[in-house]
């Protein structure tokens, strides 16, 4: 069983449009994330929940919009792609709020 | 400002040891890890660090010294599977908020030769 799955793992998409990418965790964590690893694998986190609860909302445009219906799930919806966006997203988890990370297999978006 | 650096790129040899360095400059300090990347997958957690000396986990050893904003990464009896990226990552406090936060260096690109 995959602890940490984001779906889909590729998306290409044109400029403007709206798109979502789904994760969830089976490790019974309480706290998630999503990082953004730019070209130059660079790693950065964008947010994270703790218990449902936004914890960390970096300086992120607001056209991305984290939702957690329930702890073992974070989805990042974004409107409004740009260029820009090209990037590959992790969602992750930890027990506690930044302890040991477990990371998902990342999704690779190409905004076109 | 927030800066934690490593060198980009190493090369090493199947068998030998190396140590990957990682400095840094932030405001405030709350432990230390280490991931390993593999390309085009998810980072895996190494070890972590919060206070000053060494922690061996079988071939891998992490070191910390806080008055030195520095950190190193040894791998002994390198095999292979061992080239990847290493990622050093520096836990922080999250302004205005009662949690922390990681800030992640650009990672050492490290290829293991025969």
């Amino acid at each position: 069983d995959t602890a940490v799955s984001q779906t889909p793992k590729y998306l290409v998409t044109q400029m403007g449009n709206d798109k979502s990418i789904k994760c969830e965790q089976n490790l019974g964590h309480d706290t998630m994330y999503w990082y953004k690893q730019d070209s130059k694998k660079f790693l950065k986190i964008m947010f994270s929940y703790n218990n449902k609860e936004l914890i960390i909302n970096e300086t992120v445009p607001n056209r991305f919009s984290p939702k957690s219906p329930d702890k073992a799930h974070l989805n990042l919806h974004i409107n409004s792609l740009e260029l820009g966006d090209s990037a590959v997203y992790f969602c992750a988890s930890s027990r506690v709020p930044n302890t040991e990370a477990f990371f998902g297999q990342g999704t690779r978006l190409t905004v076109v | 400002g927030q800066n934690i650096d490593q060198p980009t790129e190493m090369t090493a040899t199947e068998g030998a040891i190396v140590q990957i360095n990682c400095t840094y400059q932030t405001s405030g300090f709350n432990g230390l890890f280490w991931y390993q990347q593999h390309a085009g997958e998810a980072p895996t957690f190494l070890s972590y660090n919060v206070l000053d000396g060494l922690e061996e986990k079988g071939r891998f050893s992490s070191f910390l010294s806080r008055s030195k904003g520095y950190s190193y990464l040894l791998l002994k009896e390198l095999q292979m599977k061992d080239s990847a990226s290493y990622l050093c990552a520096v836990r922080v406090a999250y302004p205005g908020g009662a949690t922390n936060k990681l800030i992640f260096g650009t990672g050492t690109l490290l290829a293991v030769q025969p």
